[in-house]
């Protein structure tokens, strides 16, 4: 199994630019999120997924939007990049409801200049 | 809304020590609690994931205690190691919202470095 996989690595983008990031696994699960990683703040949710076709907004939703079409993809769609969301964006993944961990992919760091 | 905190943000050790990373949470309502492991430039590797039945889980020099009563767990670290160095981060499950196991609320973390 490849796990949870993450693409690009490493994005620039200039404001007002749009782009989505990927995200994929192939573990069969059920549960899949985006989380947003900043210095002095920590791991903030924005979006979530508990199966294909429902999604449901996080702590931090406003300027991302995200569908989930199949089980394995959940995309991240930056609308119109502002250097705000100048982040670490991590996908992650977990088999569904019960005592079942969450595993992450590797990254996607994004610029927005 | 569930706080996570985990203090101090950093910490030096020498070699050999045994040493304990702690992470306290406001709302004793969760259903587990998952200790990662984030080294520079990468994604995060679950360590340990505690149930809230649960009072330790156990993998090899690690050991996870929960006191839910009290809101907070501990990582313990056995006879550390320069390869031990990375951030950890502690995050929970709240038990009321749909779809939780997709939800963690996470710690900032501490960023550990072993000295040899």
């Amino acid at each position: 199994n490849a796990g949870v996989t993450q693409t690009p690595k490493f994005q620039v983008l200039k404001t007002g630019q749009s782009m989505t990031l990927q995200c994929a696994q192939d573990m069969n699960h059920e549960y899949m999120s985006w989380y947003r990683q900043d210095p002095g703040m920590g791991l903030r949710l924005i979006h979530y997924s508990v199966g294909a076709g429902i999604t449901d907004q996080g702590e931090v939703p406003n300027g991302y939007n995200v569908s989930r079409s199949t089980t394995e993809d959940f995309p991240l769609r930056l609308l119109s990049a502002a250097p705000s969301q100048t982040s670490v964006y991590f996908c992650a993944s977990s088999y569904g409801e019960g005592p079942y961990e969450q595993y992450f992919g590797p990254g996607t760091r994004l610029t927005v200049t | 809304k569930q706080e996570v905190t985990q203090i101090p943000a950093a910490l030096s050790v020498p070699e050999g020590e045994n040493l304990v990373l702690n992470c306290s949470f406001t709302d004793s309502a969760i259903y587990n609690l998952q200790w990662f492991r984030q080294d520079p430039g990468k994604g995060l590797t679950s360590l340990l994931l505690i149930q809230s039945s649960q009072r330790e889980q156990t993998s090899g020099r690690l050991n996870a205690s929960l006191d839910k009563s009290s809101g907070r767990s501990t990582l313990y670290i056995a006879a550390s190691q320069p390869g031990d160095s990375a951030t950890y981060l502690c995050a929970v499950r709240g038990f009321r919202d749909t779809g939780a196991n997709s939800k963690l609320t996470f710690g900032k973390g501490i960023t550990l470095s072993v000295r040899p």
